[in-house]
């Protein structure tokens, strides 16, 4: 069974910096590419960033791009979202999703951390 | 950048059909994925490439389009099937959802 499971949320003063993880298993992590997905409260999607599945490539939302930084340990079966910089609109429940195979679309979700950012 | 549209909200009774429908504001020479979310809880996607049923999805959803114009379909609606459905079609293209009620 495909589990993904996010940690680090929590709440931040703006400009500051928090780090979220994804711990995933049930599947061969390093055969697919991950992305981070957000949904601000009462809001709809928002896809924030990816990566390929060696990590040698990274994909960001423009208005995260210089202040998130997307990575992955395949050793530990570990996505990572790096966030600098938090701004009040970064507020959201951020997804860990595992990317189908065609790509473009996701097929497997975590529950969801919690990132409030507010002074 | 292409848009997706989607109705905010639709009513049903169970056993009914509804269509969902989800409008790209150019044509997409692409597939449609549709997710379901319902309250409280993480996405799940329904449908991937347009008309495939994912992994553990029951027959009574299925999807449909081209172009512009997709949509979702659940035939017989259940009262578990109250829930947002999100259309998207590419990483950063989502539709606002459409929120789903059984009356």
């Amino acid at each position: 069974e495909v589990q993904l499971v996010e940690s680090g949320g929590g709440l931040v003063q703006p400009g500051r910096s928090l780090k979220l993880a994804c711990a995933a298993s049930g599947f061969t992590f390093n055969n697919y590419y991950m992305a981070w997905v957000r949904q601000a409260p009462t809001k709809g999607l928002e896809w924030v960033a990816s990566i390929t599945n060696s990590g040698g490539s990274t994909y960001y939302r423009d208005s995260v791009k210089g202040r998130f930084t997307i990575s992955r340990d395949n050793a530990k079966s570990t996505l990572y979202l790096q966030m600098d910089s938090l701004r009040s609109e970064d507020t959201a429940t951020y997804y860990c999703t595992r990317e189908g195979r065609a790509g473009n679309y996701f097929d497997y979700w975590g529950q969801g951390v919690m990132v409030t950012v507010s002074s | 950048d292409t848009v997706l549209t989607q109705s905010p909200a639709l009513a049903v009774s169970p056993g009914e059909r509804v269509s969902i429908s989800c409008r790209a504001s150019e044509g997409v020479n692409s597939y449609m994925y549709w997710y379901q979310q319902k309250p409280g809880q993480q996405p799940k996607l329904l449908i991937y490439e347009t008309s495939n049923l994912a992994s553990g999805v029951p027959a009574r959803f299925s999807g449909s389009g081209s172009g512009t114009d997709f949509t979702l379909t659940i035939d017989p609606v259940e009262a578990d099937d109250t829930a947002t459905y999100f259309c998207q079609q590419s990483w950063n293209t989502f539709g606002s959802g459409t929120k789903l009620e059984i009356k």
